[in-house]
C-alpha cells in the first residue's frame, strides 16, 4: 500500500534553532501533501495545504512565515520550523494522498510524525 | 461551528466483546468519513472510508455505518482483542480533494 516517510522521527534543539522535517511519499505521486500539528491527548489540527509547484495555503491563524513549506516535487514536502521556541514543541504529521487514483475519496497516508522538542 | 465529537475519550472493554465508538458532527455536510487508529507516537493508519451514500461498510472485523440524517458515524471491532488497543480517529472531509478534519479521538482499551 501507499507509504509516506517522515524524517526526523525526533529533534531536540536549543531556542532559536530552524528544523526541517520531510515528508517523502514513496511509491506514489502526491500533488497535494498535508501537515498536521498534534498536542498530547488532543485532534489532529491541520497547519496547511502544500501544492506541488505553488505556494502553501495556510490555515487561519498558522503563521506562514514561521512555518516555511516547500513542495518542490511530486514526491516531496518539507516544512521548515524556524527560529522555534519552546511553543513550537509539538508532535508534526505529515499526509499525503495518491494523486494518480485521482485524488478523490481517497484516504490519505500519514507518515510517523516528528517529535520536536525545543529547549 | 462546525465541530466533530468522539464521544468517549476513553473506552475499556472486555476481550471478545464488540467495542463501538461514536462520531458525531455538526455544521458539517460532508462527502465522506474515515477513520484511522494511532498508536502512540506514530501517525494515524486508515482503517474505512464510507461515502455519504453508503450507509454501512466492512473489513474484516471492522464496521463503520454513516447516518447523514442523525450526523453520525459508528464504528465496531467486534471480537475484539488486546491488539487493537489504540485511539481511533474520525475524521471528515467535505470534498475529494480538501484535507480531513479530525476528531479528538477515543482511546480503546482492550482488557484480556
Amino acid at each position: 500500500g501507499a507509504v509516506v516517510s517522515q524524517h526526523p522521527s525526533r529533534v531536540i534543539c536549543k531556542s532559536g534553532t530552524s528544523v526541517k522535517i520531510e515528508c517523502r511519499s514513496l511509491d506514489f505521486q502526491a500533488t497535494t501533501m498535508f501537515w498536521y500539528r498534534q498536542f498530547p491527548k488532543q485532534s489532529l489540527m491541520l497547519m496547511a495545504t502544500s501544492n506541488e509547484g505553488s505556494k502553501a495555503t495556510y490555515e487561519q491563524g498558522v503563521e506562514k512565515d514561521k512555518f516555511l513549506i516547500n513542495h518542490a516535487s511530486l514526491t516531496l514536502s518539507t516544512l521548515t520550523v524556524t527560529s522555534a521556541h519552546p511553543e513550537d514543541s509539538s508532535f508534526y504529521i505529515c499526509s499525503a494522498r495518491d494523486g494518480d487514483r485521482g485524488g478523490n475519496n481517497q484516504p490519505q497516508h500519514f507518515g510517523d510524525g516528528t517529535r520536536l522538542s525545543i529547549l | 461551528s462546525q465541530k466533530i465529537e468522539q464521544n468517549s475519550e476513553a473506552l475499556n472493554i472486555q476481550e471478545g466483546k464488540t467495542a463501538t465508538l461514536t462520531c458525531n458532527y455538526t455544521n458539517y455536510s460532508p462527502a465522506y468519513l474515515q477513520w484511522y487508529r494511532q498508536d502512540p507516537g506514530r501517525g494515524p493508519v486508515f482503517l474505512l472510508l464510507i461515502r455519504e451514500n453508503e450507509k454501512e461498510k466492512r473489513k474484516e472485523r471492522l464496521k463503520v455505518t454513516f447516518d447523514t440524517t442523525l450526523k453520525q458515524s459508528l464504528f465496531h471491532i467486534t471480537a475484539s482483542q488486546p491488539a487493537d488497543s489504540a485511539t481511533y480517529l474520525c475524521a471528515l472531509a467535505l470534498s475529494g480533494n480538501t484535507p480531513l478534519v479530525f476528531g479528538k479521538g477515543t482511546r480503546l482499551s482492550v482488557i484480556a
